[in-house]
């Protein structure tokens, strides 16, 4: 499985636009790319998921440059209650099966 | 509605002595994981069932052990909890039969603590 590295922490205001950017240099090609966040005291929650390009739901964005050796999740807009961590993953069921290694997250923390 | 459900919220255990954590899901998941987080770090994969088919990580203790019962029933069994072993456990589901790695719907976790 690629190792990623992400900041450790991140601040931010209300209203900004925030972007996390994960580096995964070994990623496989078939790998996909995948975040959670995760507030205190609770479980991991799916954000966003892509392989290449650009992914948008309504919560996130997820920008995947050619060679897939990073990625950004950004942000919109964010409020205080977006204060948490957010983890990337990268993996593939056929060579990694259900395996699943977290990294040690980005905390951000929106200010008012 | 919560989808994965951990009973109880919150454990309390003495040394050595054996505590069983339950998790149970609504989705018909084929997938089910145990994770141990400790306090500021990242949640560590234990051990996941495929259906029936069990598959341990390489470093779990063997005081770790788990049963799957039927699809929707998971259980987290810890027979001799040391200090160390105080931690947030998360159970989590995803779909399989899919190439693709499909997105994990986590419960709210419990956290254990050891007397």
């Amino acid at each position: 499985l690629a190792k990623t590295t992400q900041p450790i922490s991140m601040d931010s205001y209300e209203g900004q636009e925030v972007n996390i950017t994960c580096s995964h240099n070994n990623i496989a090609t078939n790998d996909y790319i995948t975040w959670y966040q995760q507030f205190p005291s609770q479980g991991p929650r799916f954000i966003i998921q892509g392989y290449k390009t650009k992914v948008t739901n309504e919560v996130a964005s997820l920008f995947i440059p050619a060679d897939r050796k990073s990625s950004t999740l950004s942000l919109p807009r964010v409020s205080l209650s977006d204060t948490a961590v957010y983890y990337c993953l990268v993996g593939d069921v056929d060579t990694g099966g259900f395996k699943t290694i977290f990294g040690a997250g980005t905390r951000l923390f929106v200010k008012a | 509605d919560a989808m994965v459900i951990q009973n109880p919220r919150y454990q309390v255990t003495q040394f050595g002595k054996p505590v069983t954590l339950s998790c149970s899901q609504t989705l018909n998941h084929n997938v089910m994981y145990w994770y141990q987080q400790k306090s500021s770090q990242a949640p560590k994969l234990l051990f996941h069932y495929y259906d029936k088919d069990f598959n341990n990580e390489a470093d779990t203790p063997d005081n770790f052990q788990s049963r799957r019962p039927n699809t929707s029933f998971c259980f987290l069994d810890i027979r001799s909890p040391g200090l160390g072993d105080a931690a947030m456990y998360l159970c989590a589901t995803s779909r399989g039969g899919d190439r693709r790695v499909q997105p994990q719907h986590f419960g709210d976790g419990t956290r254990l603590s050891i007397l």
